[in-house]
């Protein structure tokens, strides 16, 4: 079964850091970007970072750039996201999911295709 | 960053009405949409790539339109199991950017 299982969510103080983990299973994991997207307290979701399947390149979100770094272990299947100096708009559900790549008609899309439960992430003093 | 807006932000209806969202982009997207609807407490699940491209496993009665900066997505009989918010996402470009998203909810 194809599956994304996130860990490592928690409460923190605010400047404070913390590790996500993604753990892959059911298709190989090397091959796929994966993305982080997140979800503060009633509101909508927000795209957050991604990274190529061989780590190679990597997107971020302008409000995390320089505080959050993403990165994977291909051998292990699993996917990180590092959050430094974290603040209380940080506070969300952060999931994890692939990036699937389409194409139609010699045109390709890509679009998340398998997500995971969700992780909470609080940060509060 | 491109801004990506969805009306209505919510609606009522009632099981077997059709209903149509809209998404508007703030520049051009050709047709890299998604679509996606969240049932409460779930994690998101993706209904349609690429404009109109039905993922694997999604009902018929969902449909998606568009090109540029407007787009559709329209569903011809709803369910029990269709109501929750839907949101779009373009993937023309980096950072990719959700709309703010339509909750559906029962009449």
């Amino acid at each position: 079964e194809v599956q994304l299982v996130e860990s490592g969510g928690g409460l923190v103080q605010p400047g404070g850091s913390l590790r996500l983990s993604c753990a892959a299973s059911g298709f190989t994991f090397n091959i796929y970007w994966m993305t982080w997207v997140r979800q503060g307290p009633g509101k909508g979701l927000e795209w957050v970072a991604n990274l190529k399947g061989d780590g190679s390149v990597e997107h971020y979100l302008d409000s995390v750039k320089g505080r959050f770094t993403i990165s994977r272990d291909n051998a292990k299947n699993l996917f990180y996201l590092q959050m430094n100096s974290l603040r209380a708009e940080d506070t969300a559900v952060y999931y994890c999911a692939r990036d699937q790549d389409y194409s139609i008609n010699e045109n390709w899309y890509d679009a998340n295709d398998i997500w995971g439960p969700g992780t909470m992430v609080t940060v509060s003093s | 960053a491109i801004q990506m807006t969805q009306s209505p932000s919510s609606l009522s209806a009632s099981v077997g009405d059709r209903i149509i969202i809209t998404c508007r982009a703030s520049q051009g997207i050709r047709n890299d949409l998604a679509w996606y609807h969240q049932g409460p407490g779930k994690a998101p699940k993706l209904l349609i790539y690429g404009t109109s491209n039905l993922q694997s496993g999604v009902p018929s009665r969902f449909s998606g339109s568009g090109s540029g900066t407007d787009f559709t997505l329209t569903i011809s009989s709803l369910q029990p199991e269709d109501f929750g918010t839907y949101y779009c996402l373009q993937d023309f470009t980096y950072p990719r950017t959700f709309g703010q998203g339509t909750k559906v909810g029962i009449k």
